[in-house]
């Protein structure tokens, strides 16, 4: 069964360091979105593409925070500088992207991200 | 702003009990509902949604969910839980005319005794 595959699984870095993470969607999904996950809360999105395009990003931190799908595919997250606040699980998720109306959204088993 | 509510933070059962999850919703328009559900080490994986129609729907695993309008209400019940149902559940909606964007509440972590 295709799945979103995310890497790294987790990742330690010191503040004001540079991270990324990256995301591959399932194989024709054209919708990918990006999501923080908070200890103790749900998911939150942080950018939506459509093929190589956001969507949205009206929650994305963009000072620090920046997001790109350069050829419509797989996708790069990234946070300079990390900040202690930034600790979360970050998720990724494809659907077909094909239709206005709701689609299944696939989630990757997501980044664990530690900031200290 | 709308905003999902879940009233429970930390359900835990034995097994063959009864299972209700409550989840609210502040949106006074069309809504899409969905329930996820997190089993320990893996993806989120979507448990059943409501579009429109019947307001009971059902999904996997024995789990079902009513929509109640008036209640801005989208509960999700189990009959009789079993241990394989530890997990973290999560409400979520999509707002109409929001590009298929999901709102999620803040999860409820069931646990289910053997």
């Amino acid at each position: 069964e295709a799945e979103v595959a995310q890497s790294p699984r987790y990742k330690i870095t010191e503040k004001s360091q540079a991270v990324a993470f990256w995301c591959d969607p399932i194989s024709g999904h054209a919708t990918l979105y990006w999501y923080r996950q908070i200890l103790g809360q749900g998911p939150e999105l942080l950018v939506q593409f459509q093929d190589e395009s956001v969507v949205d990003d009206s929650q994305l931190p963009k000072d620090r925070f920046s997001a790109e799908r350069l050829k419509g595919v797989d996708s790069t997250l990234k946070i300079q500088p990390a900040e202690l606040g930034d600790s979360a699980m970050y998720l990724c998720a494809s659907s077909l992207g094909l239709d206005s109306s709701y689609e299944e959204q696939y989630f990757g088993p997501g980044t664990r991200l530690t900031v200290t | 702003a709308q905003s999902v509510s879940q009233h429970n933070h930390h359900v835990i059962l034995s097994e063959a009990a009864s299972l209700e999850l409550g989840c609210n919703y502040s949106y006074g328009g069309t809504v899409n509902l969905f329930w996820y559900v997190q089993y320990p080490g893996q993806h989120l994986q979507l448990l059943l949604k409501y579009f429109s129609g019947d307001p009971l729907v059902k999904g996997i695993k024995g789990f079902e969910a009513e929509f109640i309008k008036s209640k801005f209400s989208f509960n999700l019940r189990k009959p009789s839980v079993q241990w394989s149902d530890t997990a973290e559940y999560f409400c979520a909606v999509i707002l109409s005319g929001s590009a298929r964007q999901l709102t999620f509440g803040s999860g409820t972590q069931l646990t289910v005794l053997p």
